[in-house]
């Protein structure tokens, strides 16, 4: 069975300051990794996904992810904080159902405060 | 171009009623899927269709039953709510999967969520 671990449910940092936020994932095949941000009151939107053509995968909003196989990682990055980037962050691995459709599995989300 | 539309925005129902959300898509996708997402939780998924005249049960279905009404609508129904049922509910949409596992990496697009309390 695949799952995804978020490490830290809240994360501060400075405007300005570099974001990082943690996933780990474990998986029997190559994984296929997704970000969605939360905003506050609204549904998920894609941040950027792994499809396995290239490590470092650069997303919308200045947020990108590099794909570690070795530490089975998929962290979250952006140089520079906005205060626009408070939001929840959800990490997802995906697989196929077996009648078809993608069966995603979430991490618990981390959510992002952006202070002055 | 309204992508996943949900009905209603929010909901209070007593213990032991029943409702029926509404989810409609756009896109003209072939599965469709509901989730609730409870605090430290994640997202769940309920329900799935895979496609027209499918469904199947996801992680957390006991309490829910769903039709998928045609391509475009997919419904979740609480015959008798009760307070455990209390959440944010999520209806997605994606492509539907080519062959083999490249269709895992089909984005799924969501609504932007019905919020249910049962007291």
């Amino acid at each position: 069975a695949q799952s995804v671990t978020q490490l830290g449910s809240h994360v501060s940092v400075s405007e300005g300051a570099l974001v990082l936020l943690r996933c780990n994932y474990s998986s029997s095949v190559p994984p296929y990794l997704f970000w969605y941000v939360q905003y506050p009151n609204q549904g998920l939107q894609l941040l950027l996904k792994y499809t396995s053509a290239a490590t470092l995968v650069k997303g919308i909003n200045g947020f990108e992810a590099e794909f570690k196989k070795s530490e089975t990682s998929f962290h979250l990055t952006k140089p520079s904080a906005h205060m626009s980037d408070a939001a929840e962050s959800v990490c997802a691995v995906s697989d196929l159902f077996r009648g078809g459709g993608n069966k995603l599995t979430f991490g618990t989300g981390t959510q992002l405060k952006v202070e002055l | 171009n309204a992508g996943v539309t949900q009905t209603p925005k929010f909901q209070v129902l007593k213990t032991g009623q029943s409702m029926t959300l509404q989810c409609a898509q756009d896109m003209n996708h072939n599965s469709m899927y509901w989730y609730r997402q409870d605090p430290g939780m994640g997202l769940r998924l309920i329900y799935y269709s895979a496609s027209e005249g499918t469904t199947d049960k996801g992680e957390v279905p006991n309490g829910y039953n769903v039709s998928r009404l045609n391509k475009r609508e997919f419904s979740l129904r609480l015959e008798s709510a009760a307070p455990s049922q209390t959440s944010v509910y999520f209806c997605a949409s994606s492509e539907a999967s080519t062959s083999g596992r490249s269709g895992s990496y089909n984005e799924q697009f969501f609504g932007p969520g019905t919020r249910l309390t049962v007291l």
